[in-house]
């Protein structure tokens, strides 16, 4: 079963934007990380943040993580149309097992 | 590198039939992991190695499912008999696994249609 949640299901933005998204999951974690699907092709790996960690950057992307609310966010800034894809977040807790949240359709457009 | 590699991109088999998906990791990475993804549930992990050994096989829905790891370069999911509901893609991640901190690096998946 899907340990996360994330929110929203479904973005629709314009280029240029910033984009948004949450995820909360249920358990201790050593990480959080983020991913993203293209349609029809399989999950890339963008970010990691450790457990001990608030914020992280990787060029327009930007990752916070709330261990006391258990939740995360992921921030695109200046969004591009080739941003558009499913993205999820993934917590990697004991037993090195990493669950996946649900999934955010983020779509971009020109 | 060619990243993960697992064949067939696609498969469609008829009901009852064997079915057997490859997966090949990433050199040097020490972990393996089988996950599903369909609409409904989403991505469940299957069944994950390290080393070649299984560690986890708590997601493996029945006995009709099974997985191998005879070496550090190859790992298959087979399926047998293959139900209907089995229809889903089956992806293969790996990952070199360091202090705890690590992503995986998943294959492009096998998308099975079972009718």
């Amino acid at each position: 079963s899907q340990q996360g949640e994330e929110d929203p299901q479904a973005l629709s933005i314009q280029e240029g934007e910033n984009a948004t998204m949450n995820c909360s999951y249920k358990t201790s974690i050593n990480n959080l990380q983020w991913y993203r699907q293209n349609s029809g092709r399989g999950l890339v790996h963008l970010i990691l943040i450790r457990s001990n960690e608030r914020e992280k950057h990787s060029g327009r992307l930007r990752v916070t993580l709330d261990t006391s609310k258990k939740s995360s966010s992921l921030l695109i800034t200046a969004s591009r149309a080739a941003d558009t894809a499913s993205y999820f977040c993934a917590s990697l807790g004991g037993g090195n097992k990493l669950t996946f949240g649900t999934g955010t359709q983020l779509k971009v457009e020109l | 590198d060619a990243g993960v590699i697992q064949s067939p991109r696609h498969e469609v088999t008829e009901m009852g039939q064997e079915v057997t998906l490859r997966c090949k990791p990433i050199s040097g990475h020490n972990s393996l992991f089988w996950y599903r993804q369909t609409m409904m549930r989403g991505l469940e992990l299957l069944i994950y190695f390290n080393n070649n050994v299984p560690i986890d096989d708590s997601g493996m829905p029945e006995d009709r499912f099974s997985a191998k790891m005879p070496n550090a370069s190859f790992s298959t999911l087979k399926i047998q008999p293959s139900e209907p509901r089995d229809s889903a893609v089956y992806f293969c991640a790996s990952s070199l696994v360091i202090q705890g901190n690590y992503g995986y690096t998943f294959g492009s998946g096998t998308r099975l249609t079972v009718v």
